[in-house]
């Protein structure tokens, strides 16, 4: 149980063009979502916590217009990445949460953003 | 503010042998959780072992076990018997209890490396 599905895991994109990265718990209630950000042999840099239903709480430093995340329903949140620039490029990764709070949160396989 | 600490950026295991991996933490909260995620070349995070603050009883999962010593907010990693398959970036995390749909705070990570 508790399977989270990402995708896509690899996408390739023209600067200036927006990419939509998709979250989804297949098997249980998400009541809250989070997007980390990951760059090669570093840790995982929390972006934003998004929360069913209500806008989508960004960490200092996070640009809440470059990075849209939409949290609709109890299984799916997404993360836009507007007007994309080659230093967006990274590896981002989703986690959800829910009932099975405390049992360590479930992450998506996460997606692979270059921009070139 | 929750702080983790890992300080080893890297280590190394001959197959077979054990390795311990350290995490140091930072709260002054009493109830809360500790994982460890392993992070492998695919990138997707699994987690590997969890501990609840309250418990006083080490975690262990099969050829995985850790050392809490909470007095001195300490969290260690130990695999034993290790495999070609453990090799992978390890991650410890904390957990404040009490908090619905808390965030994760990860430490920097370990690489470990595991030797034929």
């Amino acid at each position: 149980g508790a399977v989270v599905s990402q995708h896509p895991s690899r996408v390739i994109c023209k600067s200036g063009t927006s990419v939509k990265i998709e979250c989804r718990s297949l098997d249980f209630q998400a009541t809250t979502m989070f997007w980390y950000r990951q760059f090669p042999k570093q840790s995982l840099m929390l972006m934003a916590t998004s929360n069913e239903g209500s806008k989508a709480t960004y960490e200092q430093g996070v640009e809440k217009d470059k990075f849209l995340i939409n949290h609709a329903s109890l299984t799916l949140s997404t993360l836009t990445v507007t007007s994309a620039h080659p230093e967006d490029s990274s590896f981002y990764i989703c986690s959800a949460t829910g009932q099975l709070v405390n049992y360590g949160y479930t992450f998506g396989s996460g997606t692979r953003l270059t921009v070139v | 503010a929750q702080t983790v600490t890992q300080s080893q950026p890297e280590m190394s295991v001959q197959e077979a042998e054990t390795v311990t991996l350290s995490c140091t933490y930072d709260t002054s909260e009493s109830d809360y959780y500790l994982f460890w995620y392993k992070q492998p070349p695919s990138r997707q995070m699994i987690l590997v072992i969890r501990q609840e603050a309250y418990k006083q009883q080490n975690a262990t999962e099969n050829r995985f076990s850790v050392n809490f010593q909470k007095a001195a907010k300490s969290f260690s990693l130990k695999i034993s018997d290790s495999q070609l398959g453990d090799a992978a970036m390890y991650f410890c995390a904390y957990l404040a209890g009490g908090t619905s749909y808390g965030k994760l705070t990860f430490g920097q990570g370990t690489i470990l490396t595991v030797h034929p």
